[in-house]
């Protein structure tokens, strides 16, 4: 079983539309939970953390079941600037290090 | 607001020459990392560093690597001899770490070094 697994996508959806992004990770011992985004041949960049309660920013919402090992990333009413890879990172467990293991993202376009 | 920053953007290189990529993480940082992207697939881990030391590395990450934090700014990453398979894009990260403080868990990447190695 692969660490970080994602829906492979990708997805094509009409603005406004609702879409979710699916994910699950092997290491039960797994710390922290995070959705990144990517853009062509950019950066990662954190979109935000997921906590066990649930979060939420705005359009988008995260779930975290730990029982399950599955992370989950709501976007409601999509954008054309939402338009983008997604990425679910998970930190390890163990040692103050933090490295993080990524999934290989899900490709969302966001279409007119 | 505070960023990563990484120089060059892109170099190339021909096999069996040694690169150093740079790196400026977050002035109040003080856990570093390094990863890289081969083109189409997912960003791996490569080094941590914290405290002028490497605290963990991954299998990818051997005797051709190398990183160093030579001042108080900068953290480099330096392949000895390069190979056609280190072409990928690396990545630089930083982490605040300070015990209580919100958010010192997150890393920041910085905008990536392109390398090809021909």
């Amino acid at each position: 079983r692969k660490e970080v697994e994602q829906d492979p996508g990708p997805f094509n959806v009409p603005e406004g539309a609702t879409v979710a992004f699916n994910c699950t990770y092997s290491n039960s011992a797994s710390q922290s939970f995070f959705w990144y985004r990517q853009d062509c041949r950019k950066e990662p960049k954190l979109l935000m953390s997921v906590y066990s309660s649930g979060n939420e920013d705005g359009r988008f919402t995260a779930q975290l079941n730990r029982a399950s090992q599955y992370i989950s990333l709501l976007i409601r009413d999509s954008k054309l600037s939402d338009s983008a890879t997604y990425l679910c990172v998970v930190r390890g467990s163990g040692g103050s290090n933090y490295k993080l293991t990524f999934g290989k993202g899900t490709l969302l376009t966001v279409n007119p | 607001e505070p960023e990563v920053t990484q120089t060059p953007s892109h170099q190339v290189t021909q096999m069996g020459q040694e690169v150093i990529l740079r790196c400026v993480p977050i002035s109040n940082h003080l856990y570093f990392y390094w990863y890289r992207q081969i083109l189409g697939q997912k960003v791996e881990f490569l080094v941590s560093f914290y405290n002028n030391e490497i605290s963990e590395k991954s299998e990818i990450f051997d005797d051709q690597f190398s990183v160093e934090r030579p001042d108080g700014s900068n953290f480099t990453l330096k392949i000895r001899s390069t190979k056609l398979e280190d072409s990928a894009m690396y990545f630089c990260a930083s982490r605040a770490g300070r015990h209580g403080l919100a958010g010192g868990g997150e890393q920041y990447f910085g905008p990536g070094t392109r390398l090809t190695v021909t």
